[in-house]
């Protein structure tokens, strides 16, 4: 059975990265047919897609959020991971980590399978 | 973007009667050449993640009860759960994965009446 685990602080300071990780049990991340992906979610914002990766190491990004989000790949680790830079309170949300299937080109996807999620807190 | 909008935001309703949840797409998410919408819906409970119900518009995921069904096409959808049980209590979202950035509708709001 498919696990993922969001790991990563509770709390960053404004204008400095925020950085998680999303582990992979129960299956390989290298698979022809799923993207791996960020998404989070936020009083304000509702659910908001970041970002997916295959496992090549080919990532998109929402547009809103590109100039400062990178989202990497270890398949060694079976791990992707997310970067958030110059944060602000804005970014303060339940960060959730997911399989995306039923894909299409440019990362397109719909979460099959997601990690319980962790709150990241931007406050200094 | 693609907008996706629900209504009604929330929804309070008997034991036993009919839940409908509507989502409009500011596009189409219909792909022609293979005859799919691009439309996914999601269950949330407090606490926990989103999970899938309906994909493709109208099939079910496994495990999940046949009391739920999606229908509808292009820019028009719809949830119904057909006869409400209390464990359904929950927010519900619409999800299109027709076009980058994927986007989701604002989420419903079930109660039990």
């Amino acid at each position: 059975q498919l696990q993922l685990q969001e790991s990563g602080p509770g709390l960053v300071k404004p204008s400095e990265t925020l950085s998680l990780t999303c582990t992979v049990s129960g299956g390989s991340i290298n698979t022809d047919s799923s993207y791996w992906g960020w998404i989070r979610q936020s009083p304000g914002k509702g659910l908001e897609w970041i970002g997916s990766i295959y496992y090549t190491g080919s990532a998109y990004y929402n547009p809103s959020l590109r100039s400062r989000v990178t989202i990497s790949v270890d398949t060694s680790k079976n791990q992707f991971s997310l970067n958030l830079n110059s944060v602000t309170a804005a970014d303060t949300a339940m960060f959730y980590c997911a399989r995306l299937c039923n894909t299409g080109t440019g990362g397109r996807g719909n979460p099959d399978c997601w990690g319980q999620g962790t709150l990241v807190t931007v406050s200094s | 973007d693609i907008v996706m909008t629900q209504s009604p935001d929330s929804l309070a309703v008997s034991l036993g009667e009919r839940a409908t949840i509507n989502c409009r797409s500011s596009q189409s998410v219909l792909y022609s050449p293979n005859n799919k919408n691009y439309l996914a819906w999601y269950q949330q409970k407090p606490g926990q993640p989103p999970k899938l119900l309906i994909y493709w518009a109208s099939t079910r995921e496994s495990g999940v009860p046949d009391r739920f069904s999606g229908s509808g096409s292009a820019t028009d959808f719809t949830l119904t759960i057909s006869s409400l049980q209390a464990e359904d209590v929950a927010v519900y979202f619409c999800q299109q994965y027709s076009s980058a950035p994927l986007t989701f509708g604002g989420g419903t709001n079930v109660e039990i009446k």
